[in-house]
């Protein structure tokens, strides 16, 4: 596509269900990032992949949160039985490699409250 | 590790120039970028410096110093659609870009 989309747009749940947020990448990006925003503050980093594999799994919050990549495209970010501190804006963005100077893409991003 | 320190807030009136620092750590450096986020929004690049000195793409620029550890973004001739958080982020000794805590810009007539 012509940029990184991502669904659903908004998601509101329930404390303690499960969630799932998908992220299309950037055409032929290999590299691909999931972020962290809470309402008026910075991007927290949670998770890298290099084409399907996830070299940098360290900003995973806690053993809830999940996120797989299949066919060095899509991605899927799982958060199980959810929090009220879940809830932000999880950003997904791409880029045509990983490393050092490669500009990011982001998308909209998917908006998460947990009542 | 890796961290970075921006201003959390900066106002300023429509036409005026406006200066927007950052200062980093870090281990490794391949380089600094900016990226621009509106409320509701997605954070979009705006640009990158990777060697010392001032990149200028129209009325933005963005200048960077590796032996002061230190970079900003210089935005001139300020519209009130400037109005925004800015970041900027580091790429390091790792992979992954760190952004920093972001800094709004408030933009008056």
């Amino acid at each position: 596509g012509a940029g990184v989309s991502q669904s659903p747009s908004n998601k509101v749940t329930e404390k303690g269900k499960d969630v799932e947020l998908r992220c299309d990448p950037i055409s032929g990006h290999t590299a691909l990032y999931w972020y962290r925003q809470r309402l008026g503050q910075g991007l927290e980093f949670l998770i890298y992949f290099q084409g399907n594999s996830a070299p940098d799994k360290s900003g995973l919050p806690s053993d809830r949160f999940s996120a797989e990549r299949t066919g060095e495209s899509v991605s899927t970010l799982t958060i199980q039985r959810t929090q009220q501190e879940d809830s932000a804006v999880y950003l997904c963005a791409s880029s045509l490699e990983g490393g050092g100077g490669n500009t990011i893409y982001f998308g909209e991003g998917s908006w998460l409250t947990v009542v | 590790g890796q961290s970075l320190e921006q201003p959390s807030e900066v106002t300023a009136v429509e036409g005026a120039i406006v200066q927007i620092n950052c200062t980093y750590q870090t281990s490794g450096f391949y380089g600094l970028s900016w990226y621009q986020q509106h409320d509701g929004g997605a954070p979009t690049f705006l640009s990158y410096n990777a060697l010392d000195g001032l990149e200028e793409t129209g009325r933005f620029s963005s200048f960077l110093s590796r032996s002061d550890s230190y970079g900003y973004l210089l935005l001139q001739e300020l519209q009130m659609k400037d109005s925004a958080s800015y970041f900027c982020a580091l790429s390091g000794g790792s992979y992954i870009p760190t952004f920093g805590r972001g800094t709004s810009l408030i933009v008056h007539p």
